[in-house]
């Protein structure tokens, strides 16, 4: 059973802060992703990684960093935080590139 | 651009009832088409529809999808409380990239 683990369910941090969102899956999957999720706009792609230490941009790059170390482990850096980032972050794999994506539980952030 | 459309945005029904989903799209270079169910966190996966015409079922759900008509129906038979989420449809674009739709928040009632 494939399981994908985010660091927090729930994190508060202040406008500037650096804050850190990590992803864990199990399975071996190549292919992991960064969306966040806000309402009317559903999920967008922030950053993608296809292999370690390979990260392509997303949609909305833009304020974000991502770190792919190791296969199973991808983290998504806020640099300094903003209130625009205030959302639910998901975290997804895949073993194919455009195959079924395995999501995390989420990580709702809210930027004060 | 790439856009998906689902409707409707939301849907009451009463268990028992039968409910179509819709998903619509315009995106370059055509993928995939998959269907994912989300109640409180993460997303799980219903279908993946690659082809036309061919009916995808599981148990009370099934999908089909229409390449030349661009859109995908998603059906629940006799609902359930527990049938009660957003369900989310996304389309594969070129190499890498899904893009979502915004969700159909569907409430079945008791």
């Amino acid at each position: 059973d494939v399981k994908v683990t985010q660091s927090s369910r729930y994190l508060v941090k202040r406008t500037g802060e650096k804050v850190f969102l990590e992803c864990v899956q199990d399975m071996d999957h190549e292919n992991m992703f960064w969306y966040r999720q806000d309402p009317g706009l559903g999920l967008r792609l922030i950053y993608f990684s296809y292999d370690v230490k390979m990260k392509e941009k997303g949609d909305i790059p833009e304020g974000y960093s991502v770190s792919r170390e190791k296969k199973e482990r991808f983290s998504l850096i806020l640099e300094s935080a903003s209130t625009n980032q205030t959302s639910m972050y998901l975290c997804a794999s895949s073993l194919l590139f455009l195959g079924e994506q395995y999501f995390g539980p989420g990580t709702r952030l809210t930027v004060t | 651009e790439d856009k998906v459309v689902q409707s409707p945005l939301s849907l009451v029904v009463h268990e028992g009832d039968t409910v179509t989903l819709n998903c619509s799209y315009e995106v370059t270079n055509f993928r995939s088409l998959l269907w994912y169910k989300q109640e409180k966190k993460a997303p799980t996966f219903l279908f993946m529809l690659t082809s036309s015409g061919i009916e995808k079922k599981s148990g009370r759900l099934s999908s089909i999808l229409d390449k030349k008509e661009l859109f995908s129906i998603l059906n629940i038979t006799a609902t359930q409380t527990g049938d009660s989420a957003v369900y989310l449809c996304a389309v594969g674009s070129g190499t890498y990239k899904y893009i979502f739709g915004t969700g159909t928040r569907l409430k079945v009632l008791a």
